[in-house]
């Protein structure tokens, strides 16, 4: 089973729909990320969490929110899907170890959204 | 990414060496990164670097950092159809140095027979 597993993979929806996107981890680490891939563009980032009660705002929030449910869950909402908000879309965790921590990020595997 | 710069494409034919360029604009970055995805999948770590580097090799993999122009390179030796992906450099940025990574636009490398 994948370390980080995001659902749905794919997605079709409407302009308009409220559209949630759901991402668990079972690496334990404390920090968790939302990130949009559009071509061309690279990775962009929308919401990151160090803990469950912190939330920090990233490069590109607006039209987004997400809920930090429990260390191991991170979801992220549109609550009015539009079509330029068709991307690609990861979530990734790190670890906070002080001493250790490189910084490195674990994703998974995408969640495809299309907004008709 | 617009803080991250990469070309978007490379073409190589297989055995040769590739080269993929960076340019990134946090001097306080601890480290540096390359990651590859593989077509339908996630990222994944390839290499890093740390800032008081000016180069790290990893097999077929060498990194070149040059701090003074802002400048990250990758080169893949014997390059494999295997290799063929899409490459990202990243930079991490914020107060802990590590609290995120900024990605650059990421460079396609197509490997030919």
């Amino acid at each position: 089973d994948a370390d980080v597993t995001q659902t749905p993979r794919n997605r079709i929806t409407k302009t308009g729909k409220r559209i949630m996107l759901e991402c668990s981890q079972t690496k334990g680490h404390d920090r968790m990320y939302w990130y949009r891939q559009d071509p061309g563009l690279g990775l962009q980032l929308i919401y990151y969490s160090f803990d469950v009660k912190d939330i920090n705002k990233g490069e590109i929030s607006d039209g987004y929110s997400v809920s930090r449910q429990a260390q191991a869950k991170f979801s992220l909402s549109l609550e009015s899907a539009i079509p330029n908000q068709t991307a690609l879309y990861f979530c990734a965790t790190s670890d906070r170890k002080q001493g250790t921590n490189t910084g490195e990020l674990f994703f998974g595997e995408g969640s495809r959204l299309t907004v008709l | 990414g617009e803080d991250v710069e990469q070309s978007l494409f490379l073409s190589v034919r297989e055995g040769d060496s590739s080269v993929i360029n960076c340019t990134y604009t946090d001097s306080s970055s601890t480290y540096l990164y390359w990651y590859k995805q593989e077509p339908g999948a996630g990222l994944q770590l390839l290499t890093y670097i740390f800032s008081n580097m000016d180069m790290k090799q990893d097999q077929r993999l060498t990194v070149l950092l040059n701090k003074k122009d802002k400048h990250l390179s990758l080169r893949i030796a014997d390059t494999q159809t295997g290799d063929s992906a899409i490459y990202f450099c990243a930079e991490t940025k914020g107060v802990y140095n590590t609290d995120k990574l900024i990605f650059g636009t990421g460079t396609r490398l197509q490997v030919f027979p």
